[in-house]
């Protein structure tokens, strides 16, 4: 158990829906980061939070949406879901925001039918 | 940005041999060059990383080295175990307001036994 927890583990929906995918760092952990990771594509950075704020941006989707809760977890929301949106989605955290050494969760595997 | 390139995308090794993965990376300002290794249904995990003002590193069975003037690096595995099987993803950090990871499209390793 790396101490990053991420919900659902698996999650089915249908073309055009909306879904929301939940992570909770490591305890004392500050920095959250969103990747996603598909086949073809390998894991791509998607955002990145510190403390609540916004860091950095990757090849994140206008339809797709994140945040930082003052408790530390984060939120990956993505809506009008495609089939090209299927993937992995992992959370990883971080102790500082300029800290490279992160750690994972066992990821969330998104199907869109 | 920082793109990172990865060869071989599968290797297979017999027990009892080394296998050696390696990258090459674009921004030479980049600084911090980790390993994650990716078990089937699980997250990448660290398992050794390396900082540009070192050359080599070694932790046991695996070693890292680095060329910061050709801009590549590797991974080096001796006496490969069956439980050394999984997909193995190195990564370069770009510098910026968040330092975030760029992967490597990932390695399949499989060691016969």
């Amino acid at each position: 158990d790396s101490g990053v927890t991420q919900t659902p583990k698996h999650l089915i929906t249908a073309t055009g829906q909306r879904v929301t995918l939940r992570c909770s760092p490591r305890s004392g952990d500050l920095s959250v980061y969103w990747y996603q990771q598909s086949l073809d594509q390998g894991l791509q950075f998607l955002i990145q939070y510190y403390n609540g704020e916004e860091r950095a941006k990757g090849n994140i989707l206008e339809r797709f949406s994140a945040q930082q809760f003052p408790d530390l977890h984060s939120e990956l929301n993505l809506s009008s879901l495609e089939l090209g949106d299927s993937a992995l989605y992992f959370c990883a955290s971080s102790s500082i925001s300029g800290a490279n050494v992160l750690t994972f969760g066992a990821g969330s595997r998104l199907t869109v039918l | 940005g920082e793109n990172v390139e990865q060869h071989p995308s599968t290797l297979s090794v017999q027990e009892g041999d080394s296998a050696v993965i390696k990258c090459t990376y674009s921004d030479s300002a980049s600084n911090y060059f980790p390993w994650y290794k990716q078990e089937l249904g699980k997250g990448p995990q660290l398992i050794i990383d390396i900082r540009s003002n070192v050359g080599e590193k070694k932790d046991q069975r695996i070693a890292v080295t680095l060329n910061k003037t050709a801009k590549h690096f590797s991974l080096h595995i001796t006496e490969t175990q069956p439980e050394d099987s999984a997909v193995y993803f190195c990564a370069a950090s770009s510098p910026g307001s968040a330092r975030q990871l760029t992967f490597g499209s990932g390695t399949q390793l499989t060691v016969l036994p």
